[in-house]
């Protein structure tokens, strides 16, 4: 069974671009969810989807958007890229299905973004 | 807003010691999850905890859980070298199920031979 995906691996971007990452999920993973590494703020949600529909977000400013295809597969985007956005984005896939049943999730490898 | 707090955020073991990481929440959530990171890696599951008082093991490390005092600790035994890396603890604030985790600051763990 495949693991979660996400690319690119690594990305260099400069200050003031755009840039989307991709995440496919396990096959029959409904929901998806994206989280931000930084050496500063360590490890926060960003937001998560499921059904293509968002169902959870964190504190993160409107610069940062997602989206979830019918496949699952989910899309995040970063707007007018600033240097505090370098960080290690991870995603994480499970069935999530039932409200307050325990799913196992599964995180992908991560994509490596560097912003100049 | 839900704060995850972990201690020690380094520790630096002998080979053979014992010791343990505390990892402290500061609302009400009967679900808690540790994982590892080593450099430049992804998360990986070592255990999750779904009820008070819950406790689970796999080799050296065992984990365990008191939703009462919001206070989870991973104990490391008779530390070796391949047990060097990060450590997160993780509390769920997920409706859904394990969506929406909240995670410590991370201990990072160094065994020394």
């Amino acid at each position: 069974k495949a693991g979660v995906t996400q690319t690119p691996r690594y990305l260099i971007k400069t200050r003031g671009q755009q840039v989307t990452l991709s995440c496919s999920p396990i096959s029959g993973h409904r929901s998806v969810s994206w989280y931000q590494q930084t050496p500063g703020q360590g490890l926060q949600f960003l937001f998560e989807y499921f059904s293509e529909t968002q169902r959870n977000k964190g504190n993160f400013p409107g610069r940062f958007s997602g989206r979830q295809f019918s496949n699952s597969r989910s899309e995040m985007n970063v707007s007018t890229l600033e240097l505090g956005d370098s960080a290690l984005y991870l995603c994480a896939s499970s069935f999530a299905g039932l409200a307050g049943v325990y799913n196992e999730q599964f995180f992908g490898p991560g994509t490596r973004l560097t912003v100049l | 807003e839900l704060k995850v707090e972990q201690n020690p955020l380094f520790l630096s073991m002998q080979e053979g010691k014992n010791y343990t990481i505390y990892c402290n929440y500061s609302t009400t959530s009967d679900r808690l999850y540790w994982y590892r990171q080593d450099p430049g890696k992804s998360l990986e599951s070592l255990f999750v905890l779904l009820s008070n008082g819950a406790v689970k093991q796999e080799g050296r490390l065992m984990a365990s859980l008191d939703t009462k005092a919001r206070l989870s600790t991973l104990h490391i035994t008779a530390a070796v070298h391949d047990l060097s890396a990060t450590y997160f603890c993780a509390v769920d604030m997920g409706n859904f199920g394990n969506e929406k985790l909240t995670f410590g600051t991370g201990t990072r763990l160094t065994i020394i031979p």
